[in-house]
């Protein structure tokens, strides 16, 4: 099956940084999506993006597909965007998400 | 538009008993998937239901079952829980099978 690896696994940065998360995938897919797991365990939608590049407020996305990886920027972090972030993709004839592990990111005051 | 919604969204169960969870899409969503969330394990897909039928299947034991009704909504079920069962279980709508939408969980714990 596809392999999804996001990097890194972990992340701290100071309020006001700027981050770049990584997911690289083993296969072309059909759909990817990025998300936002908040403290109470649901999956916050960021990003909807098979190919191209997105960008909603602070945060923007971009998916080579070609090259098989889609990066996540986060820019001028606030503490409220500490949490886990994870990649997900559609393969083949499944309709279904495929995760990463996730990048857990801890904005500090 | 309202999300989707999921009941309960905590429980707690012993050993041995069986367990209902609920799903209701977003308004004219057909498609919904359900996903379990462990430490060990990440978030794992269990099955996807539109238009009332069992579209796709993850590999989880036969205990683990689901359908939908014809309003969309649906419901899983697991039958002689055990520990390792202790999860949070998301639900998850969409028009198509494309862009999916979670909704709150419900978080299974089992003793």
């Amino acid at each position: 099956g596809i392999q999804v690896e996001q990097s890194p696994p972990d992340l701290i940065l100071q309020e006001g940084a700027n981050s770049t998360l990584r997911c690289n995938f083993s296969d072309s897919v059909n759909n990817l999506q990025w998300f936002h797991q908040n403290p109470w365990g649901q999956l916050i939608n960021l990003f909807y993006i098979p190919s191209g590049t997105k960008q909603n407020g602070r945060l923007s996305a971009t998916t080579v597909a070609t090259e098989r990886y889609s990066l996540l920027y986060i820019s001028s972090s606030q503490t409220t965007d500490s949490g886990v972030y994870f990649c997900a993709v559609v393969w083949g004839s499944q309709g279904n998400l495929i995760f990463g592990k996730g990048t857990k990111l801890s904005v500090k005051p | 538009k309202a999300g989707v919604t999921q009941t309960p969204r905590y429980l707690i169960k012993t050993r041995g008993q069986q367990v209902t969870l609920s799903c209701s899409p977003i308004s004219g969503h057909r498609s919904v998937s359900w996903y379990q969330q462990t430490p060990g394990q990440g978030l794992q897909f269990l099955f996807e239901y539109f238009s009332e039928t069992q579209r796709n299947k993850g590999n989880f034991p036969g205990r683990f079952s689901g359908r939908q009704f014809s309003n969309s909504r649906s419901e899983m079920n697991v039958s002689t829980l055990e520990l390792g069962d202790s999860a949070l279980y998301l639900c998850a709508s969409s028009l198509e099978g494309n862009e999916q939408y979670f909704g709150p969980g419900t978080r299974l714990t089992v003793t």
